[in-house]
């Protein structure tokens, strides 16, 4: 079956641009996560749904790093005035539940991000 | 203390080899652990999760520490394909919910 998705999966852009990273998550699954990947590191946590509603965002960096699932499907992360540290690979994950104890994450290719 | 501590390696075995891996966490109260698994240029896959009671899936056996704080992953009879970054994953209940907190990894190649 399909996997998560995640779009696009390069974006090159100037500091001060807005961007926009979609996730599209395994159909039925309730939770979804977003990671920020650095080379040579693990994924860090960012924020995390639990349908539509934003359960955590304590790892978000700042005030210009938001996202959002509207209708508990299809998430976006939208990075505003974009700032060359923001450079990383963003990953979506999903679970089938919210159970962190019981239920596997499944993560997405990811999104390579590159702030010029 | 960072909340998990891998040993970055890299380590480099020959095949057949048997190798451990060991990651320490910082939080006593964490309940879940988890072992995953990333290729180069790939998304993390999920390996093994970690039992209290120590598990073991074919030539991999995983282990929990919650004295020591640590978990343990070794892999027996190596194989070629099993050259790949081993990340530890432990929860951490913080901010009303529970979330995973990810080593930097561990790298493995495994050598003809």
């Amino acid at each position: 079956g399909a996997g998560v998705s995640q779009s696009p999966r390069y974006k090159v852009t100037k500091r001060g641009q807005d961007v926009a990273l979609r996730c599209d998550p395994i159909s039925g699954h309730v939770s979804l996560y977003w990671y920020r990947q650095a080379l040579g590191q693990g994924p860090e946590f960012l924020t995390y749904f639990n349908y539509e509603a934003q359960q955590d965002k304590s790892g978000l960096p700042n005030d210009r790093f938001s996202a959002e699932r509207p209708e508990g499907s299809i998430s976006t992360l939208t990075i505003q005035r974009t700032e060359q540290r923001d450079s990383a690979m963003y990953r979506c994950a999903s679970s089938f539940t919210s159970g962190l104890s019981t239920d596997t994450q499944y993560f997405g290719p990811g999104t390579r991000l590159t702030v010029l | 203390r960072k909340e998990v501590e891998q040993d970055p390696g890299p380590f480099n075995v020959p095949e057949g080899a048997t190798v451990a891996f060991n990651c320490t966490y910082s939080n006593s109260a964490s309940q879940s652990f988890f072992w995953y698994r990333q290729d180069c240029r790939k998304e993390p896959k999920l390996l093994m999760s970690v039992y209290s009671s120590g598990n073991e899936d074919g030539r991999f056996t995983a282990q929990l520490n919650r004295a020591s704080q640590y978990i343990s992953l070794l892999i027996r009879d190596s194989k070629l394909s099993d050259s790949a970054t081993y990340l530890c994953a432990v929860s951490v209940y913080q901010g009303g919910s529970e979330k995973l907190v990810f080593g930097k990894g561990t790298k493995l190649t495994v050598n003809p």
